[in-house]
């Protein structure tokens, strides 16, 4: 079954406390994405990766980081989270190109930042 | 930049009733239009897009056709069912060196009661 799974699903934690979201998709895709979603607000891009190796910012970088060493995974890392990073968070995989391919979409993972 | 504005909710309808769903953008260029749905405590899946002017989507009831001269998209189904309580985001593809991003509107929750 295609599929992107995130984990994990909720995770309370303290301000400062390093976290990592795993994010791994099975359907070979080159493009890989993280979103937040807040209310009223939809969801923003925080970093997306073309491929392997290659990785750049989306609208809301700020405090996060990424990275791309497989195919298959891109962990978002919050190396000293705040709690303006509570929010509810999705991975995306899409095949590459510029065409208005189907993004498909993890369960998400939501984050609470105490 | 490109921006996509969609009804305030939440909306809350009777089962048969007819649904409207109101979505604007603004890009430059010809973007491709999108609507995903966000059923309780899952993922966002695409449930129909277009991509060129006088288009129309369509999948499980629901129809949307891009609108140039108006900057719509708006969505619509004739006969509601409880299962379609869900979320729904319009969101826009610009393309180009935007290359994978999604832009979201704020989403519209929608409730359906029997």
């Amino acid at each position: 079954e295609a599929q992107v799974t995130q984990n994990p699903r909720y995770l309370i934690t303290v301000t400062g406390k390093k976290l990592t979201v795993t994010c791994s998709q099975n359907m070979n895709h080159e493009y890989m994405s993280w979103y937040r979603q807040d209310p009223g607000l939809g969801l923003r891009q925080i970093y997306y990766s073309m491929n392997v190796e290659v990785t750049d910012k989306g609208d809301v970088p700020e405090g996060y980081k990424v990275s791309r060493k497989e195919k298959r995974n891109f962990p978002l890392i919050l190396e000293s989270p705040s709690p303006n990073q509570t929010s509810l968070y999705f991975c995306a995989s899409r095949r590459s190109g510029t065409g208005p391919y189907e993004q498909y979409f993890g369960p998400g993972t939501r984050l609470t930042v105490t | 930049g490109d921006s996509v504005t969609q009804m305030e909710g939440p909306v809350t309808l009777s089962e048969e009733a007819f649904l409207t769903i109101n979505c604007t953008y603004t890009a430059t260029g010809y973007p491709s239009l999108f609507w995903y749905v966000q059923y309780p405590g899952e993922g966002l899946q695409l449930l129909l897009k277009a991509t060129k002017a006088d288009d129309k989507g369509s999948n499980k009831g629901f129809e949307a056709t891009y609108r140039k001269e108006t900057t719509s998209f708006h969505l619509e189904k004739g006969s509601v069912q409880v299962s379609d309580s869900a979320v729904y985001f319009c969101a826009l593809h610009a393309g180009g060196t935007s290359y994978g991003k999604l832009t979201f509107g704020q989403g519209t929750i929608l409730t359906v009661h029997p």
